[in-house]
């Protein structure tokens, strides 16, 4: 089964702080889409960015970077110098390598940051 | 802005009745997806719509139903509405199907049932 695991419900840092939030998946497929979503207070969902099964290139876009690794089946996030425009709720998501384009979500870590 | 609107904001309305949202993707997006987000399920998918026609099913309810028309909108009707029936329902499109292309959400509907 499909499955997305986020095992930090919630983490509080100070500003400037680095912060990693975890994710775990399982999926039997060998072509699949991993994502994360964040979810500012406002409510809306905004895309940060989607790897592929094949590509465990790290990322670093800006102050955010993600680390793929297969082999512990994990998509973590880390954001460097945290800032308090970075609280918000995020969300690691997986998605099937098919036609089918429906995603599955994680329960999301919140995460706050305070000056 | 994602691109993706959907109305209304909120709705408030009260046990057995029909609500229809509804959604307008991004221009040139063929595939709809409708979500629904409550405090104790989380984030689940409902149904996909690509170019008018089903193409995924998720844990949607019987009592709900939806539909991509012509012009690539997107209703998502709910009838024989019940308390935990109040959520934050999102829809979300993408250029195509599959899960290589990443889905833009809209601001949501955020559904009271009284």
């Amino acid at each position: 089964a499909q499955k997305v695991t986020q095992a930090q419900t919630e983490i509080s840092v100070v500003e400037k702080e680095d912060v990693t939030l975890d994710c775990v998946y399982e999926t039997r497929d060998t072509t699949y889409y991993l994502f994360w979503y964040k979810q500012p207070p406002s409510g809306e969902l905004v895309f940060l960015i989607r790897r592929n099964s094949f590509d465990e290139q790290n990322e670093i876009s800006g102050r955010y970077s993600w680390n793929f690794q297969k082999s512990t089946s994990s998509f973590n996030f880390t954001i460097t110098a945290s800032q308090v425009v970075d609280s918000a709720v995020y969300f690691c998501a997986l998605g099937y390598g098919g036609s089918q384009g429906n995603l599955i979500f994680g329960k999301g870590t919140k995460l706050s940051v305070k000056p | 802005d994602s691109g993706v609107t959907q109305t209304p904001k909120h709705l408030i309305t009260a046990t057995g009745q029909r609500v229809t949202l509804r959604c307008s993707p991004r221009s040139g997006d063929l595939s709809v997806y409708w979500y629904q987000q409550s405090l104790d399920q989380g984030l689940q998918f409902l149904i996909q719509y690509y170019n008018g026609e089903e193409r995924a099913k998720g844990n949607i309810l019987e009592r709900f139903s939806a539909q991509q028309f012509p012009d690539l909108h997107s209703e998502l009707n709910l009838s024989s509405l019940e308390l935990g029936d109040s959520a934050l329902y999102f829809c979300a499109s993408s250029v195509a199907s599959g899960g290589t292309n990443e889905q833009f959400f809209g601001p949501g509907t955020r559904l009271t049932v009284l």
